[in-house]
Protein backbone atom coordinates (compact mmCIF):
# COMPACT_ATOMS: atom_id res chain seq x y z
CA UNK A 1 0.00 0.00 0.00
CA UNK A 2 2.04 3.28 -1.21
CA UNK A 3 1.63 6.24 0.71
CA UNK A 4 3.21 9.12 1.76
CA UNK A 5 4.60 8.90 5.34
CA UNK A 6 5.22 11.73 8.05
CA UNK A 7 6.77 12.07 11.36
CA UNK A 8 5.88 13.19 13.59
CA UNK A 9 2.30 13.23 13.90
CA UNK A 10 2.07 15.49 16.09
CA UNK A 11 4.51 18.21 17.69
CA UNK A 12 4.36 20.16 20.79
CA UNK A 13 7.62 22.45 21.52
CA UNK A 14 7.90 26.12 23.05
CA UNK A 15 8.89 29.23 21.29
CA UNK A 16 12.59 29.28 20.40
CA UNK A 17 13.03 25.50 20.06
CA UNK A 18 13.92 23.78 16.83
CA UNK A 19 11.73 21.70 14.92
CA UNK A 20 12.69 19.33 12.96
CA UNK A 21 9.11 17.26 10.38
CA UNK A 22 9.81 14.12 8.29
CA UNK A 23 8.70 12.76 5.09
CA UNK A 24 8.97 9.99 3.43
CA UNK A 25 7.47 10.40 -0.28
CA UNK A 26 5.86 7.33 -2.51
CA UNK A 27 8.84 4.87 -3.47
CA UNK A 28 9.85 6.23 -7.15
CA UNK A 29 8.19 9.35 -7.16
CA UNK A 30 10.20 12.01 -8.10
CA UNK A 31 8.47 15.39 -6.69
CA UNK A 32 7.95 15.78 -2.94
CA UNK A 33 6.39 19.32 -1.84
CA UNK A 34 5.43 20.76 1.63
CA UNK A 35 2.09 22.75 2.01
CA UNK A 36 1.14 24.40 5.70
CA UNK A 37 -2.27 24.85 6.86
CA UNK A 38 -3.86 27.55 9.42
CA UNK A 39 -7.76 28.14 9.99
CA UNK A 40 -6.81 31.53 8.74
CA UNK A 41 -4.91 30.87 5.29
CA UNK A 42 -6.09 27.34 3.85
CA UNK A 43 -3.30 25.18 2.58
CA UNK A 44 -0.54 26.89 0.89
CA UNK A 45 3.02 25.85 -0.78
CA UNK A 46 6.14 26.15 1.17
CA UNK A 47 8.37 24.49 -0.81
CA UNK A 48 8.76 21.30 -3.38
CA UNK A 49 11.63 19.28 -5.10
CA UNK A 50 12.31 17.89 -8.02
CA UNK A 51 14.89 14.99 -8.21
CA UNK A 52 15.98 16.13 -4.98
CA UNK A 53 16.82 19.77 -6.41
CA UNK A 54 14.98 22.68 -4.80
CA UNK A 55 12.57 24.17 -7.33
CA UNK A 56 10.35 26.57 -5.17
CA UNK A 57 11.02 27.35 -1.71
CA UNK A 58 9.36 31.50 -2.24
CA UNK A 59 6.45 30.27 0.43
CA UNK A 60 8.77 29.92 2.89
CA UNK A 61 10.36 32.65 5.70
CA UNK A 62 13.58 32.11 4.77
CA UNK A 63 15.09 33.26 8.18
CA UNK A 64 13.91 30.16 10.03
CA UNK A 65 12.48 27.86 7.64
CA UNK A 66 14.90 25.23 5.80
CA UNK A 67 13.32 22.43 3.90
CA UNK A 68 16.25 19.28 2.39
CA UNK A 69 15.97 16.24 0.55
CA UNK A 70 18.81 14.24 2.10
CA UNK A 71 17.71 11.62 -0.16
CA UNK A 72 15.52 10.74 -2.44
CA UNK A 73 13.21 8.56 0.48
CA UNK A 74 13.91 11.27 3.13
CA UNK A 75 12.78 15.43 2.80
CA UNK A 76 13.08 17.35 5.71
CA UNK A 77 11.76 20.68 6.93
CA UNK A 78 13.15 22.51 9.89
CA UNK A 79 11.83 25.87 11.80
CA UNK A 80 14.68 27.50 13.71
CA UNK A 81 14.04 28.98 15.90
CA UNK A 82 10.37 28.23 15.93
CA UNK A 83 7.56 30.86 17.17
CA UNK A 84 3.66 30.59 17.83
CA UNK A 85 2.53 31.83 14.86
CA UNK A 86 4.45 28.48 13.22
CA UNK A 87 1.46 26.41 14.69
CA UNK A 88 -0.41 24.46 11.69
CA UNK A 89 -0.30 21.45 10.37
CA UNK A 90 2.60 20.91 7.96
CA UNK A 91 1.68 18.77 4.59
CA UNK A 92 3.72 16.50 2.38
CA UNK A 93 3.19 15.41 -1.14
CA UNK A 94 4.53 13.62 -3.26
CA UNK A 95 3.80 12.76 -7.19
CA UNK A 96 5.55 11.55 -10.10
CA UNK A 97 6.73 13.43 -13.56
CA UNK A 98 7.16 11.67 -16.53
CA UNK A 99 9.37 12.88 -19.50
CA UNK A 100 7.78 17.11 -20.31
CA UNK A 101 4.50 16.39 -18.31
CA UNK A 102 3.54 18.94 -15.82
CA UNK A 103 0.35 16.80 -15.23
CA UNK A 104 0.37 14.33 -12.41
CA UNK A 105 -1.40 13.47 -9.57
CA UNK A 106 -0.17 14.47 -5.66
CA UNK A 107 -0.69 12.22 -2.79
CA UNK A 108 -0.70 13.76 0.44
CA UNK A 109 0.39 12.06 3.76
CA UNK A 110 -1.13 12.40 6.84
CA UNK A 111 0.54 15.78 8.38
CA UNK A 112 2.66 17.18 11.39
CA UNK A 113 0.45 18.99 13.58
CA UNK A 114 2.98 21.59 15.12
CA UNK A 115 1.67 23.56 18.10
CA UNK A 116 4.42 26.53 19.48
CA UNK A 117 3.44 27.79 22.80
CA UNK B 1 -0.67 34.66 -8.76
CA UNK B 2 -3.30 31.85 -9.23
CA UNK B 3 -6.73 32.01 -6.84
CA UNK B 4 -9.08 29.51 -6.45
CA UNK B 5 -12.59 30.02 -4.55
CA UNK B 6 -15.36 27.46 -3.74
CA UNK B 7 -18.76 27.95 -3.38
CA UNK B 8 -20.72 26.87 -1.09
CA UNK B 9 -18.36 27.39 2.14
CA UNK B 10 -20.90 24.85 3.38
CA UNK B 11 -23.61 22.61 2.30
CA UNK B 12 -25.83 20.56 4.37
CA UNK B 13 -28.43 18.45 2.42
CA UNK B 14 -30.33 14.69 3.37
CA UNK B 15 -29.21 12.03 2.61
CA UNK B 16 -29.48 10.44 -0.70
CA UNK B 17 -29.88 13.89 -3.04
CA UNK B 18 -27.42 15.00 -5.59
CA UNK B 19 -25.08 17.96 -5.00
CA UNK B 20 -22.85 19.82 -7.11
CA UNK B 21 -20.10 21.86 -5.56
CA UNK B 22 -18.14 24.68 -6.93
CA UNK B 23 -14.71 25.76 -7.57
CA UNK B 24 -13.49 28.97 -9.93
CA UNK B 25 -9.58 29.84 -10.55
CA UNK B 26 -8.30 33.21 -12.23
CA UNK B 27 -5.64 31.89 -14.14
CA UNK B 28 -6.60 29.79 -17.47
CA UNK B 29 -3.06 28.28 -18.04
CA UNK B 30 -4.37 25.75 -15.27
CA UNK B 31 -2.79 22.87 -16.52
CA UNK B 32 -3.91 20.25 -13.25
CA UNK B 33 -7.05 20.56 -11.50
CA UNK B 34 -7.76 18.14 -8.38
CA UNK B 35 -10.22 17.34 -5.86
CA UNK B 36 -9.96 16.34 -2.41
CA UNK B 37 -11.39 15.23 0.31
CA UNK B 38 -10.56 16.31 4.07
CA UNK B 39 -11.82 14.72 6.69
CA UNK B 40 -11.86 16.27 10.47
CA UNK B 41 -7.83 15.53 11.97
CA UNK B 42 -7.01 13.98 8.89
CA UNK B 43 -4.77 14.38 5.60
CA UNK B 44 -6.14 14.64 1.72
CA UNK B 45 -7.32 11.88 0.02
CA UNK B 46 -6.72 12.68 -4.08
CA UNK B 47 -10.49 12.14 -5.60
CA UNK B 48 -10.21 13.01 -9.08
CA UNK B 49 -7.43 14.74 -11.58
CA UNK B 50 -8.20 16.59 -14.33
CA UNK B 51 -5.69 17.64 -17.40
CA UNK B 52 -5.78 20.41 -18.91
CA UNK B 53 -6.56 18.23 -22.08
CA UNK B 54 -10.21 17.33 -20.50
CA UNK B 55 -12.74 17.91 -19.46
CA UNK B 56 -14.34 15.72 -17.12
CA UNK B 57 -13.29 12.48 -14.78
CA UNK B 58 -15.38 10.41 -13.11
CA UNK B 59 -15.52 7.77 -10.20
CA UNK B 60 -17.90 5.62 -9.03
CA UNK B 61 -20.69 8.67 -7.97
CA UNK B 62 -18.17 11.15 -8.27
CA UNK B 63 -17.73 13.46 -11.60
CA UNK B 64 -15.79 16.43 -12.08
CA UNK B 65 -15.63 18.68 -14.56
CA UNK B 66 -13.39 21.56 -16.03
CA UNK B 67 -14.08 24.52 -18.24
CA UNK B 68 -10.91 26.18 -18.60
CA UNK B 69 -12.51 29.27 -20.70
CA UNK B 70 -14.95 29.79 -17.83
CA UNK B 71 -12.58 28.95 -15.23
CA UNK B 72 -14.74 26.50 -13.51
CA UNK B 73 -14.70 22.99 -12.12
CA UNK B 74 -17.73 21.23 -10.72
CA UNK B 75 -17.89 17.93 -8.53
CA UNK B 76 -21.07 16.37 -9.22
CA UNK B 77 -21.71 13.80 -6.33
CA UNK B 78 -25.02 11.38 -7.22
CA UNK B 79 -26.93 9.67 -4.29
CA UNK B 80 -24.84 11.70 -1.77
CA UNK B 81 -24.49 9.82 2.05
CA UNK B 82 -23.59 10.66 5.01
CA UNK B 83 -20.07 9.03 4.59
CA UNK B 84 -19.77 11.70 2.04
CA UNK B 85 -20.42 14.32 5.26
CA UNK B 86 -16.27 16.20 4.63
CA UNK B 87 -14.68 19.12 3.47
CA UNK B 88 -13.86 19.13 -0.44
CA UNK B 89 -10.93 21.07 -1.62
CA UNK B 90 -10.67 21.99 -5.09
CA UNK B 91 -6.63 23.07 -5.97
CA UNK B 92 -5.10 23.76 -9.39
CA UNK B 93 -1.60 23.86 -10.65
CA UNK B 94 -0.32 26.25 -13.88
CA UNK B 95 1.11 29.09 -14.78
CA UNK B 96 5.04 27.13 -15.02
CA UNK B 97 4.39 26.20 -11.56
CA UNK B 98 3.83 23.04 -9.95
CA UNK B 99 2.82 23.89 -6.64
CA UNK B 100 -1.04 23.46 -6.12
CA UNK B 101 -3.28 26.67 -5.13
CA UNK B 102 -5.97 25.50 -3.11
CA UNK B 103 -9.38 27.03 -2.60
CA UNK B 104 -10.78 27.25 1.04
CA UNK B 105 -13.13 23.81 0.41
CA UNK B 106 -16.73 23.05 1.18
CA UNK B 107 -17.53 21.89 4.50
CA UNK B 108 -20.48 19.43 3.10
CA UNK B 109 -22.69 17.76 5.60
CA UNK B 110 -24.99 14.33 4.53
CA UNK B 111 -28.05 14.13 6.99
CA UNK B 112 -28.92 10.85 7.62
Amino acid sequence: DARVTQTPRHKVTEMGQEVTMRCQPILGHNTVFWYRQTMMQGLELLAYFRNRAPLDDSGMPKDRFSAEMPDATLATLKIQPSEPRDSAVYFCASGLVVGDTDRYEQFFGPGTRLTVL
Amino acid sequence: KQEVTQIPAALSVPEGENLVLNCSFTDSAIYNLQWFRQDPGKGLTSLLLIQSSQREQTSGRLNASLDKSSGRSTLYIAASQPGDSATYLCAGAGGGADGLTFGKGTHLIIQP
